[in-house]
């Protein structure tokens, strides 16, 4: 297991509702990165933090959005949720660097109804 | 932009036989490229990575890749398949233009038959 860690596991919300996710990085970990993973497909890149600002951000709208806090545990927001974020969304913590593999959490598995 | 292709997306293998899972890439710099296993209701779990060096590369659970950089490819490898290595394969490309950011494959189902 990965020292990274997620809550909640599991959610349901309406559309057009709000909602934040929590990600706790792995000790040392100062980077952390946002994929959303929809059923049958691959993660796609929302955002990176490193040291508390935005340094990447991937095709998604900016109801999407995101903080970074001393600690490097990180936030994911979503506001006027729609039915097509139903998903899971993955929290990653890594050290840096393009050489680095990044460790994820067990995700969130999010529905919208 | 950069870009994975994992043609397959079921691959069975007999327990005991050797297995591959393709992965094609494109990127604009140097790719740095990495395979990550997932589990049922899990989240990813980090097997091998290729930044430089020797084409092939090992990593855990006895998995090893093969970088070939004139056909883009890093096809995942294992010389004895294992019925609890039957799992959900994906393959991941980073380089320095992205900021970071991991592209990934759109998945390989991995099914080991005893």
């Amino acid at each position: 297991e990965t020292g990274v860690t997620q809550s909640p596991t599991h959610l349901i919300k309406t559309r057009g509702q709000q909602v934040t996710l929590r990600c706790s990085s792995q000790s040392g970990h100062n980077t952390v990165s946002w994929y959303q993973q929809a059923l049958g497909q691959g993660p796609q890149f929302i955002f990176q933090y490193y040291r508390e600002e935005e340094n990447g951000r991937g095709n998604f709208p900016p109801r999407f959005s995101g903080l970074q806090f001393p600690n490097y545990s990180s936030e994911l927001n979503v506001n006027a949720l729609e039915l097509d974020d139903s998903a899971l969304y993955l929290c990653a913590s890594s050290t840096g660097g393009l050489n680095t593999e990044a460790f994820f959490g067990q995700g969130t598995r999010l529905t919208v109804v | 932009a950069q870009s994975v292709a994992q043609p397959e997306d079921q691959v069975n293998v007999a327990e005991g036989n050797p297995l591959t899972v393709k992965c094609t890439y494109s990127v604009s710099g140097n790719p740095y490229l990495f395979w990550y296993v997932q589990y049922p209701n899990r989240g990813l779990q980090f097997l091998l990575k290729y930044i430089t060096g020797d084409n092939l590369v090992k990593g855990s659970y006895g998995f090893e890749a093969e970088f070939n950089k004139s056909q883009t490819s890093f096809h995942l490898k294992k010389p004895s398949a294992l019925v609890s290595d039957s799992a959900l394969y994906f393959c991941a490309v980073r380089d320095g233009y992205y900021e970071g950011q991991l592209t990934f494959g759109s998945g390989t189902q991995l099914t080991v038959l005893p």
